[in-house]
């Protein structure tokens, strides 16, 4: 079975450090990842997926095949990132499982 | 474009009432989603359709209903609502062409007293 597993519900730290959103997953097949993002008071959007290898708003996210890992990654984290994070893995074609979120604060 | 709509955005329900989620979207997409959502939890599927007269369920499909007679269309029926059913409840759309991206309407959120 399908399986997204974020193991952090609640990530603080101050502005210009480093940050690393964790997702860990579990797929029999080749997977599909995406990181989706809720800013306070906007519906879910999509942030990035994997297989286009981009970075957005300064965050980056490598799939990891051998350790089943897609962390959401930024050098310098700043005030506005500060939101919820899913994690999602798209399977059997068109259905998604999302991972549990984890809360982003980034401090002044 | 408004994107994905739903209505109502909130509702209390007493246990036992019925009531119908609807959700609307003007992107021409084949695949809409219905998921549900309780606190601390991520979102899970409820149901889904790829296309106009055809739904299938998602993880969590009991004591909820839906149809897709338009593209536009996918309204979650609720029967006899229970508090377990308490949650926020988000619809979605995509094109179903890869890579996908879903678009997600702003929520309704439902309590069952």
């Amino acid at each position: 079975a399908q399986r997204v597993t974020q193991p952090e519900k609640l990530l603080s730290v101050f502005k210009g450090a480093p940050v690393e959103l964790k997702c860990n997953y579990s797929y029999s097949g080749s997977p599909e990842l995406f990181w989706y993002v809720q800013y306070s008071r906007q519906r879910l959007q999509l942030l990035l997926r994997h297989i286009s290898r981009e970075s957005i708003k300064g965050f980056t996210a490598d799939l990891n095949k051998g350790e089943t890992s897609f962390h959401l990654k930024k050098p310098f984290a700043q005030e506005e990132d500060s939101a919820m994070y899913y994690c999602a893995l798209l399977y059997n074609f068109n259905k998604f499982y999302f991972g549990s979120g984890t809360k982003l604060n980034v401090k002044p | 474009n408004a994107g994905v709509t739903q209505t109502p955005k909130f509702r209390i329900l007493k246990i036992g009432q019925s009531m119908t989620l609807q959700c609307t979207q003007d992107m021409n997409h084949n695949y809409m989603y219905w998921y549900r959502q309780d606190p601390g939890m991520g979102l899970k599927l409820i149901y889904y359709s790829v296309g106009a007269g055809i739904t299938d369920k998602g993880e969590v499909p009991n004591g909820y209903n839906v149809s897709r007679s338009t593209t536009e269309d996918f309204p979650l029926r609720l029967e006899l609502a229970a508090p377990s059913q308490t949650s926020v409840y988000f619809c979605a759309s995509s094109s179903g062409e890869l890579p996908d991206t879903q678009y997600f309407g702003p929520g309704t959120r439902l309590t069952v007293l």
